[in-house]
């Protein structure tokens, strides 16, 4: 079964670190990973993808994420976080053509 | 600017009514989803379409329902037999002619639902 693990509810980080938000799959066959954010009663907004190639992915806002087939992980990362960072993030996998399954989200806060 | 426009944003309901949540884009884009945010919890799948007049459901379908009459809107509708309607619910579509099938999903801004 395809499943998508966020361990963490809560990352707290002080404004100007590096931040990581953790995520682990569990997939069949080629595993299409995605990163979103959302902000409070707002839709999800797209951050970055990884479909083949660099297992260093690099997306919007300054955000990059790290694919680890061994580890079967897909961390998001920012060198340096900002408090406007503060949101709900959620890490999904695409499968079976065109169903996404979504981890239970983690609240990342940034502390000024 | 293309997009997907949900509405209305926030909605109060009665016990018992039934209630129908619109979803339109114009993103040219062949499927197009509903899912289910509860806190805490991830989103859930309620139905999907990957063309006019057909659809599909997701993990959740009970006291739901959809139709696709037009490749642009996909509304939802959240009848009386759902027993804890109370939630947020989002719109998503994604462009299905990608030959990878890679494509990310795009989302509208959401509906919020409160049965009092």
């Amino acid at each position: 079964a395809q499943s998508v693990a966020q361990p963490e509810d809560q990352v707290n980080v002080a404004e100007g670190n590096p931040l990581t938000v953790k995520c682990t799959y569990s997939v069949s066959g080629n595993p299409y990973l995605f990163w979103y954010v959302q902000y409070p009663n707002r839709g999800l907004q797209f951050l970055l993808k990884y479909i083949t190639g660099d297992n260093l992915v690099k997306g919007s806002y300054g955000f990059e994420a790290e694919f680890n087939k061994s580890q079967t992980s897909f961390h998001l990362k920012k060198p340096s976080a900002l408090v406007s960072d503060s949101a709900l993030y959620f890490c999904a996998v695409r499968y079976n053509f065109n169903k996404f399954y979504f981890g239970s989200g983690t609240k990342l806060n940034v502390k000024p | 600017d293309g997009g997907i426009t949900q509405s209305p944003k926030y909605l109060f309901r009665k016990e018992g009514q039934n209630v129908t949540l619109s979803c339109e884009q114009n993103l040219n884009h062949d499927a197009m989803y509903w899912y289910r945010q509860d806190p805490g919890q991830g989103l859930r799948l309620i139905y999907y379409s990957q063309i006019v007049n057909d659809f599909q459901k997701g993990d959740i379908a009970e006291g739901y329902s959809v139709s696709r009459e037009k490749k642009e809107s996909f509304p939802l509708t959240v009848t009386s037999a759902q027993k804890n309607p109370t939630a947020f619910y989002l719109c998503a579509s994604s462009n299905d002619r990608d030959p990878t099938n890679t494509g990310e999903l795009f989302f509208g801004e959401g509906s919020r639902l409160t049965v009092l």
